[in-house]
């Protein structure tokens, strides 16, 4: 069972390079999460999807954009990165159904990403 | 913004020991979930709490959800190395939104 796949596992970026993460979820989740985690902060939301063509800021948007195309996929951007952006990121999607209670997030392994 | 306070931040644990952990917020949530993490990983979903008051178990793991909706803990009983990570509680208002999630306690074996 596949889930919540990310790509790259693993990247280093100089200053100022672009990249572009990829989530792909094979459990037909409406919702699309990304999230970064840095030491003794816990998670924190950069961006949401509620849906295919909808997107949302989070917690901590700036420096970052999000395109949600297909359902099954998420993009997270970095058109400019910046030493503050070395983290690790994580993808999450849940089910959601109008007027129930809040579904479950399942995460992918992370992107863990180094800006020199 | 809400806040999410976890505690302790961190524990070490003997085998066969139980383990306890709480979060506390400053405001109400719907839905409760406690998450674990191990080291190069996502974190797992362990139980999702959806009631105020409610009692969840999941093997060796017990979480409740708080009558006032501001706090829930997990409960581990009877610990093992593998219980050894970073435990997350989350809180969630309503069916899709965001989570807000604590700082999370690293559960630790004692030397």
């Amino acid at each position: 069972n596949a889930g919540v796949t990310q790509t790259p596992k693993f990247r280093v970026l100089k200053t100022g390079q672009s990249m572009t993460l990829l989530c792909a979820q094979d459990m037909n989740h409406e919702y699309m999460y990304w999230y970064r985690q840095d030491p003794g902060m816990g998670l924190r939301l950069i961006h949401y999807s509620v849906g295919e063509g909808t997107t949302a800021k989070g917690e901590v948007p700036d420096g970052y954009n999000v395109s949600r195309l297909k359902k099954q996929n998420f993009l997270l951007g970095l058109e400019s990165a910046a030493p503050s952006q070395t983290s690790v990121y994580f993808c999450a999607s849940s089910y959601s159904r109008k007027g129930t209670v809040g579904q479950p997030q399942h995460f992918g392994d992370g992107t863990r990403l180094s800006i020199l | 913004g809400q806040q999410l306070n976890q505690s302790p931040q961190s524990m070490f644990i003997q085998e066969g020991e139980d383990v306890s952990m709480n979060c506390t917020s400053s405001s109400i949530f719907n839905t409760w979930l406690w998450y674990k993490q191990d080291p190069g990983e996502g974190p797992v979903l362990l139980i999702a709490l959806y009631k105020a008051g409610e009692l969840t178990s999941n093997g060796r793991l017990t979480a409740q959800f708080g009558i006032t909706r501001k706090d829930s803990f997990l409960n581990i009983s009877a610990s093992i190395p593998s219980d050894v990570g970073i435990y997350f509680c989350a809180g969630q208002l309503a069916a899709g939104n965001k989570l807000t999630f604590g700082g999370g306690t690293r559960v630790l074996v004692k030397p």
